[in-house]
């Protein structure tokens, strides 16, 4: 079984909407921590919000927001007003008790003018 | 402040040939890791070290990859006898983290990645 699905393999949001990115997660673990990166087409991985499994309230940074659903092990990356610098490849990722990180697929986001 | 550098930025070589790729992590990152990553999929982790030891390996990496992390500051991955297989993106990536149980120490920055090209 996959540990990390996005199910979506492209995105297009019109520019300054919100978009929703989804990422489920596979783990028995009780202790984990959720990731999102973003990848431009420059290929380089950046980081852009955690969210650790006890945490009780939904992280954000900024234009940012991780929509956590513990109970339906998902971890849903929402961006507000969407720019054109946000098109790129978003990728959700989970580390377990271990020290190995598991990535999704990635999302490819497009932002509309 | 100085992120994770990796040097050379683009490889290209042909079948058979050895390569060597070189990361340099954040300063004072304990821990360093792998990825390799082809197009259209996500990094797929391939090694890890904790300071200078290398703690955990992927099925990935077979007898032909060996990665080195001599003094606990920079680190080698070396690909022997490459293959047109090899072919992809070698990400780079440290963080500061500590201890078993994730926690957001256990953020990782990555380099800007290594392409391999073998003909």
């Amino acid at each position: 079984a996959q540990k990390i699905t996005q199910t979506q393999p492209g995105m297009f949001v019109q520019e300054k909407e919100a978009v929703t990115l989804d990422c489920t997660y596979d783990t028995s673990d009780q202790s984990y921590g959720l990731f999102w990166y973003k990848q431009p087409s420059s290929g380089e991985m950046i980081f852009l919000i955690y969210q650790g499994s006890y945490d009780e309230q939904n992280a954000t940074e900024g234009r940012y927001s991780l929509n956590f659903q513990k109970a339906r092990k998902s971890a849903n990356l929402v961006i507000s007003a969407s720019q054109l610098g946000d098109s790129a490849m978003y990728f959700c990722a989970m580390r377990e008790l271990g020290n190995q990180f598991y990535f999704g697929t990635g999302t490819s986001l497009t932002v509309i003018p | 402040d100085t992120g994770v550098s990796q040097d050379p930025r683009h490889k290209i070589t042909k079948r058979g040939q050895n390569v060597t790729f070189r990361c340099d992590p954040i300063s004072e990152h304990n821990r360093l890791y792998w990825y390799r990553q082809t197009l259209g999929q996500g990094p797929e982790f391939l090694t890890y070290f904790q300071n200078e030891a290398q703690l955990e390996k992927s099925r990935l990496l077979s007898d032909r990859f060996s990665a080195e992390r001599p003094k606990g500051s920079f680190s080698t991955l070396e690909i022997q006898r490459t293959e047109q297989g090899d072919s992809a993106m070698y990400l780079c990536a440290s963080s500061p983290g500590q201890g078993l149980i994730p926690n957001p120490t256990d953020t990782q920055y990555f380099g800007p990645g290594t392409r391999l090209t073998v003909l």
